[in-house]
């Protein structure tokens, strides 16, 4: 079963850049996409973007501008970065594996770490 | 964006007895290929939500059969038989045709 776990600072001042990175056991299989999502208490869980590891990335059109995914095969890990931050900003960040071959879920989750910016 | 809307919020359940939960999408989730696009997951307490049914009404792998999902175009329903206690949590359908995905609200069901 496919473990994954994000790993980055629990604070961030605000204005600044949020990174975080996730680890998945096993790999980053090419049969899957590998994402980020988000839940606060005000916005709910929001889908932030996801990684193929052809390279394909998509992002919510929300926060594109601010988002930026990639991937270290060698390392089997893959990352988030948002930059210009604010405190809208602050939430729970799950690294997630989804598959988007027709049956399109989210299938596995990381344990979610809390960022918060600070004003 | 599609918008997800939950009914209801807050769900107070007898053991024993079924539960229901309904989403409603903005827009059609009926794809050409006559899938309807929605799933359904499961939030424990203090837990990262899961996989309980995809494509309107597949139970993922290892989901016990007293939760089924129903419904077609922008309405769907899922259903709990018998709620056990380890039911309690918050439900979220959430749309996975269009970029962005997106989630309902949440249910949270609780024990009576």
């Amino acid at each position: 079963q496919v473990q994954l776990q994000e790993s980055g600072p629990g604070l961030v001042k605000s204005s600044e850049t949020l990174s975080l990175t996730c680890t998945v056991s096993g790999g980053l299989n090419s049969d899957y996409y590998w994402g980020w999502i988000r839940q606060s208490p005000g916005k709910g869980v929001e889908w932030i973007g996801c990684i193929h590891y052809s390279g394909i990335t998509y992002y919510n059109p929300s926060l594109e501008s601010r988002v930026t995914i990639s991937k270290d095969t060698s390392k089997n890990q893959y990352s988030l970065k948002m930059t210009s931050v604010t405190t809208a900003d602050t939430a729970v960040y799950y690294c997630a594996r989804e598959r988007r071959d027709g049956t399109n879920w989210v299938d596995s989750w990381g344990q979610g770490t809390q960022v918060t910016v600070s004003s | 964006d599609i918008v997800m809307t939950q009914s209801p919020l807050s769900l107070p359940v007898t053991p024993g007895e079924p539960a229901s939960i309904s989403c409603r999408s903005s827009q059609s989730l009926l794809y050409s290929n006559g899938y309807n696009y929605v799933n359904w997951y499961l939030q424990r307490p203090g837990q990262s939500p899961q996989l309980l049914v995809y494509l309107t009404s597949n139970r993922a792998s290892g989901v016990p059969d007293r939760f089924s999902g129903s419904g077609s175009g922008t309405d769907f329903t899922l259903k709990i038989s018998r709620v056990e206690a380890e039911d309690v949590g918050v439900y979220y359908c959430m749309q996975p045709l269009q970029i962005p995905w997106t989630f309902g609200q949440g249910t949270k069901v609780e024990i009576k």
